[in-house]
């Protein structure tokens, strides 16, 4: 059973540019979380996604957003980035029901100059 | 806002030594997980708590869930250097949308020297 994918694996930009990663999580898996982890802050939830739908956010500004597409891969989009923005970010897939067991992808690092 | 404090925050010990690794809260969680990360790689579950007071086993792993459900603890006999990591544990309580959520700890580094 493959994994979950991360794409890209690092990213550079710019102050104000926007940019997208994606996620690919585990074959039947309808669940799909995001995280940011920095070495400050610790591991982060973003925001999660269940059928499409966005179920739970957590307590980032609006220019982090996401979406699920019906085959389960997510993309998660963070617009006019600034540079406390530069971190790891990790999705995570999983069956979706209660609490479960987090497969996490390997990340994309972020660095935004 | 759940917080879990971890401590310590950086431990470097010798083969062989004994450790344990603590993560405390003010609030109480449902059930607990506990992770590893190594560099370069997104966490891998260890074990899932849910019962105030268990005890669970993984071979020279140790986790407890306190009584209250507000703690945990990880304790590891005889480490070896393959027990290098980031371990970090997430608390769960269910959130409006229904489902679960994780509320993570900083982590604790251990450097474990052959």
């Amino acid at each position: 059973k493959a994994g979950v994918t991360q794409t890209p694996r690092y990213l550079i930009k710019t102050r104000g540019q926007q940019v997208t990663l994606s996620c690919s999580p585990i074959s039947g898996h309808r669940s799909v979380s995001w995280y940011q982890q920095t070495p400050g802050q610790g591991l982060q939830f973003l925001f999660e996604y269940f059928s499409e739908t966005q179920r739970n956010k957590g307590n980032f500004p609006g220019r982090f957003s996401g979406r699920q597409f019906s085959n389960s891969r997510s993309e998660m989009n963070v617009s006019t980035l600034e540079l406390g923005d530069s971190a790891l970010y990790l999705c995570a897939s999983s069956p979706g029901q209660g609490v479960e067991k987090l497969f996490f992808g390997s990340g994309t690092q972020l660095s935004v100059l | 806002t759940q917080l879990l404090e971890q401590s310590p925050q950086f431990l470097s010990i010798q083969e062989g030594e004994n450790l344990t690794v603590y993560c405390n809260s003010s609030s109480v969680f449902s059930s607990l997980q506990w992770y590893r990360q190594e560099p370069g790689e997104g966490p891998v579950l260890l074990v899932t708590v849910v019962t105030g007071g268990e005890v669970k086993k993984l071979k020279r792993l140790t986790f407890q869930f306190g009584d209250a459900r507000k703690d945990s603890s990880l304790h590891i006999t005889a480490a070896q250097p393959g027990d290098t990591g980031l371990y970090l544990c997430a608390g769960y309580n269910q959130a409006s949308g229904g489902s679960y959520i994780p509320t993570f700890g900083r982590g604790t580094s251990l450097i474990v020297h052959p």
